[in-house]
């Protein structure tokens, strides 16, 4: 149980597209979905937090307006990166938990996204 | 502000010996600590988990960690690993003050020697 699934798993675009990226809890409705992004060899950085239905939670020094994330239902969010540069090339990781269940993340297997 | 360290960014082992990776958090209270293990290219997947009890917590492919409150540690162990033990392992602790985020260490990447 548990699982959670990430599309695509990887995505090459050009400059200046967008791409999106979708999050699903597979066996369980996530009231809480997180994305994050890694960098080679390095840790993951939390990007957002979403909650179903209302505006995600941006950690500082994210642009929320360059990384749109949508939370419309209870095992689905997404990640959309407007106007992709070649610096937002990266392993971007998707995590959802749920309700009461001590703080326990469930991850995606990761999207990795390169820009030409 | 919580915190997780783990000093030791890379580590091998050869096949069969034991393993110890260090983690080091910071935090007032009892801490929800984490160990996850990631393969090259794919996600995390959680080995084990310390919430309160027991200070000794056994995981999946064989793994254990034992929380020290008073050395504020959470060290991963092994008693043999495997080559398929090869991979970037990460220790976390919850954020309280921000809705269940998790706080990555650096992560420690182990290589098994043959």
């Amino acid at each position: 149980g548990a699982v959670v699934s990430q599309h695509p798993s990887r995505v090459i675009c050009k400059s200046g597209t967008s791409v999106k990226i979708e999050c699903r809890s597979l066996d369980f409705q996530a009231t809480t979905m997180f994305w994050y992004r890694q960098f080679p060899k390095q840790s993951l950085m939390l990007m957002a937090t979403s909650n179903e239905g209302s505006k995600a939670t941006y950690e500082q020094g994210v642009e929320k307006d360059k990384f749109l994330i949508n939370h419309a239902s209870l095992t689905l969010s997404t990640l959309t990166v407007t106007s992709a540069h070649p610096e937002d090339s990266s392993f971007y990781i998707c995590s959802a938990s749920i309700s009461g269940g001590n703080h326990e993340q469930y991850f995606g297997p990761g999207t990795r996204l390169t820009v030409t | 502000a919580q915190s997780v360290t783990q000093p030791d960014i890379h580590i091998t082992v050869s096949e069969g010996a034991s393993l110890e990776l260090r983690c080091n958090y910071s935090y007032g209270a009892t801490p929800y600590l984490f160990w996850y293990v990631q393969s090259p290219g794919q996600g995390l997947q959680l080995l084990l988990k310390y919430f309160s009890g027991d200070t000794l917590v056994q995981g999946i492919k064989g793994f254990e960690a034992e929380f020290k409150r008073s050395q504020s540690s959470f060290n991963l162990r092994k008693p043999s690993v495997h080559w398929s033990d090869a991979a970037e392992y990460f220790c976390a602790v919850v954020r309280y003050s921000s809705a269940s985020k998790i706080i990555f260490g650096s992560g420690t990447r182990l290589s098994i020697r043959p």
